[in-house]
């Protein structure tokens, strides 16, 4: 099956610094990846869609300028916490779509800045 | 946009049948998903509906109204490795998440 390879899992970050994560689609090309963020004990919300080749649409409330979301090829998306601080701790998981209905999440990534 | 709830909370015995119901209000509708997701973990997909009815995998069936935007998971002969977290979600041209049933199975 589809394979989304998301790195680092975790990573500690000093504030003000940037973070990037990157998300793979191993055996398929993802011509739309989705950036999420969930809190503890909350949902997955949706925080930017990435287009190969175009800019991110961001979602309502989502800063397009602090969140850097980069797709430069059919199977990589970056996403980048710029000036990251304790209040950006999250975990944040990638999804690439590969046709209508199959969406295949990655591992998720465990940032947390202090 | 989409609309998507569900409860927040259910308890179960291990053995027994737990369905967790979902309602959603879609501008546009392209499948109705269920995922698991264990703390700290990515959610791992469960089912797809596109078309009404039920669909039967193993112990875990989704159902879905189109009509009347309704969906459910049912749960059969629960584990205790079944605690978890399930999501519903609605798909558009992208998924939107509702916030999640937290299942607990005791002994």
């Amino acid at each position: 099956g589809a394979v989304v390879s998301q790195h680092p899992s975790w990573v500690i970050c000093k504030s003000g610094t940037s973070v990037k994560i990157e998300c793979r689609s191993l055996d398929f090309q993802a011509t739309t990846m989705f950036w999420y963020r969930q809190f503890p004990k909350q949902s997955l919300m949706l925080m930017a869609t990435s287009n190969e080749g175009s800019k991110a649409t961001y979602e309502q409330g989502v800063e397009k300028d602090k969140f850097l979301i980069n797709h430069a090829s059919l199977t990589l998306s970056t996403l980048t916490v710029t000036s990251a601080h304790p209040e950006d701790s999250s975990f944040y998981i990638c999804s690439a779509r590969e046709g209508l209905d199959g969406y295949t999440f990655g591992s998720g990534t465990r940032l947390t800045v202090v | 946009g989409q609309n998507i709830d569900q409860p927040t909370e259910m308890t179960a015995t291990e053995g027994a049948i737990v369905q967790i119901n979902c309602t959603y209000q879609t501008s546009g509708f392209n499948g109705l998903f269920w995922y698991q997701q264990h703390a700290g973990e990515a959610p791992t997909f469960l089912s797809y509906n596109v078309l009404d009815g039920l669909e039967e995998k193993g112990r875990f069936s989704s159902f879905l109204s189109r009509s009347k935007g309704y969906s459910y998971l049912l749960l059969k002969e629960l584990q205790m490795k079944d605690s978890a977290s399930y999501l519903c979600a609605g798909a558009d041209y992208k998924l939107s998440f509702g916030a999640g049933t937290t299942v607990t199975v005791r002994a």
